[in-house]
């Protein structure tokens, strides 16, 4: 059982690059998001998702897209990558909704991106 | 508006010593409150939930809604609980995780 998987582990991208964060669950779970942590900040809510075709902004969603088209996936797309987007990503997952009382948030490994 | 606060960025206590982790939040309703934990190396879990008042590893967590705060205790700190501990609140009809800025335990022998 692979649990949440994001890919890559590792990213550089210049000032004004694009890119995709994949993020994979095999759970079956409902509830998927990602986000943010940065030194000082802990983690912030960029994006979520409470079920397949449906998605949502959270607190810092300025220069992201996502999209869920299946269960399974919640890529994260970066528009035009800024040096403020340097960070680490954390995809997570739950059965419902967003991580509440019977429903714990079951995170990624994390996406270390570095943008110059 | 900061909806959880963690006040101590860094604490270090020494092996066997009690140890409180200090988190408060902000919010009107009945509050769903978490603690999560990040090992080294490893992913971020959830340690406990005020809900099931449980004891997980030793660690306690009371939620004191007079003083709104839910700090997390264990008596008798142990090297292996060196980690990185947030604090988190569930917010919003999807009830999203809202987490503090996290307090890094360091336990010395």
């Amino acid at each position: 059982n692979a649990g949440v998987t994001q890919t890559p582990k590792f990213q550089v991208l210049k000032t004004g690059q694009s890119m995709t964060l994949q993020c994979a669950q095999d759970m079956n779970h409902e509830y998927m998001s990602w986000y943010r942590q940065d030194p000082g900040m802990g983690l912030r809510l960029i994006h979520y998702s409470v079920g397949a075709g449906i998605t949502d902004q959270g607190e810092v969603p300025n220069g992201y897209n996502v999209s869920r088209s299946t269960t399974e996936d919640f890529p994260l797309r970066l528009l035009s990558a800024a040096p403020s987007q340097t960070s680490v990503y954390f995809c997570a997952s739950s059965y419902t909704r967003g991580g509440g009382i019977n429903s714990p948030l079951h995170f990624g490994n994390g996406t270390r991106l570095t943008v110059t | 508006a900061q909806r959880v606060t963690q006040p101590e960025k860094l604490l270090s206590v020494f092996k066997g010593a009690p140890v409180e982790l200090k988190c408060n939040y902000s919010y009107s309703g009945s509050p769903e409150l978490f603690w999560y934990v990040q090992y080294s190396r490893q992913r971020l879990q959830l340690l406990l939930r005020h809900i099931s008042r449980e004891s997980i590893k030793g660690f306690t967590a009371d939620l004191n809604k007079g003083e709104t705060s839910f700090h997390l205790k264990k008596p008798f700190a142990q090297e292996e609980d060196s980690a990185m501990y947030y604090c988190a609140l569930a917010l919003g009809s999807a009830r999203q995780l809202t987490f503090g800025s996290g307090t890094q335990l360091t336990v010395l022998p």
